[in-house]
């Protein structure tokens, strides 16, 4: 597609329910980056994908939360049993291969709004 | 993990006034950025550099990449309603592939 896309744009859900957000990254981008705006703070990295390689999950805060990317394209993220403190946009970026994101930078999407009540 | 210092927090300006922002981290970096978001959306990239006192400019932003390879700042010159958002900078560190570290941005606000 023309550029990333994520889906739902807003996601209200309870406390201790799961959601799944989805991120489709812009065709031919081997890259991408999950990452979390909290309210008034920067932005949070979570997960990185690239290619076949094994993710780095260094950023996940918790093992409620959980990443995968099928057919090296699309990916979705999982909370599980969300919490308050869960509420935040989450981004979602992919980034050229060849280019690297010393060119370019990522391309973000406009993220999901989450908010857990 | 890994954060950058930006400040200002947040900036209220006359339009036609001139900004500055700096980001500030701990260790250095090979490659600074500097990104725009607008309400709803993502980041969007503005200026990026890539080696140490590199200078460089985009229409009335000009951006530095400091000669430690640890801070960065950016100007904008004779700002405009539409620079209305939040500046983030971001880092590529040395050994982390692509990923990127943010700062925790400056919120700016643009008065008639």
């Amino acid at each position: 597609g023309a550029g990333v896309s994520q889906s739902p744009s807003n996601k209200v859900t309870e406390k201790g329910k799961d959601v799944e957000l989805r991120c489709d990254p812009i065709s031919g981008h081997t890259a991408l980056y999950w990452y979390r705006q909290s309210l008034g703070q920067g932005l949070e990295f979570l997960i990185y994908f690239q290619g076949n390689s094994a993710p780095d999950k260094s950023g996940l805060p918790s093992d409620r939360f959980s990443a995968e990317r099928t057919g090296g394209s699309v990916s979705t993220l999982t909370i599980q049993r969300t919490q308050q403190e869960d509420s935040a946009v989450y981004l979602c970026a992919s980034s050229h291969p060849a280019r690297e994101v010393t060119e370019y930078g990522y391309t973000f999407g406009s993220g999901t709004r989450l908010t857990v009540v | 993990g890994q954060q950058l210092n930006q400040s200002p927090q947040s900036m209220f300006i006359q339009e036609g006034e001139d900004v500055s922002m700096n980001c500030t981290s701990s260790s250095i970096f090979n490659t600074w950025l500097w990104y725009k978001q607008e309400p709803g959306e993502g980041p969007v990239l503005l200026i990026a550099l890539y080696k140490a006192g590199e200078l460089t400019s985009n229409g009335r932003l000009t951006a530095q990449f400091g000669i430690t390879r640890k801070d960065s700042f950016l100007n904008i010159s004779a700002s405009i309603p539409s620079d209305v958002g939040i500046y983030f900078c971001a880092g590529r560190a040395p050994g982390t592939a692509s990923k990127l570290t943010f700062g925790t941005g400056t919120r700016l606000q643009v008065t008639l």
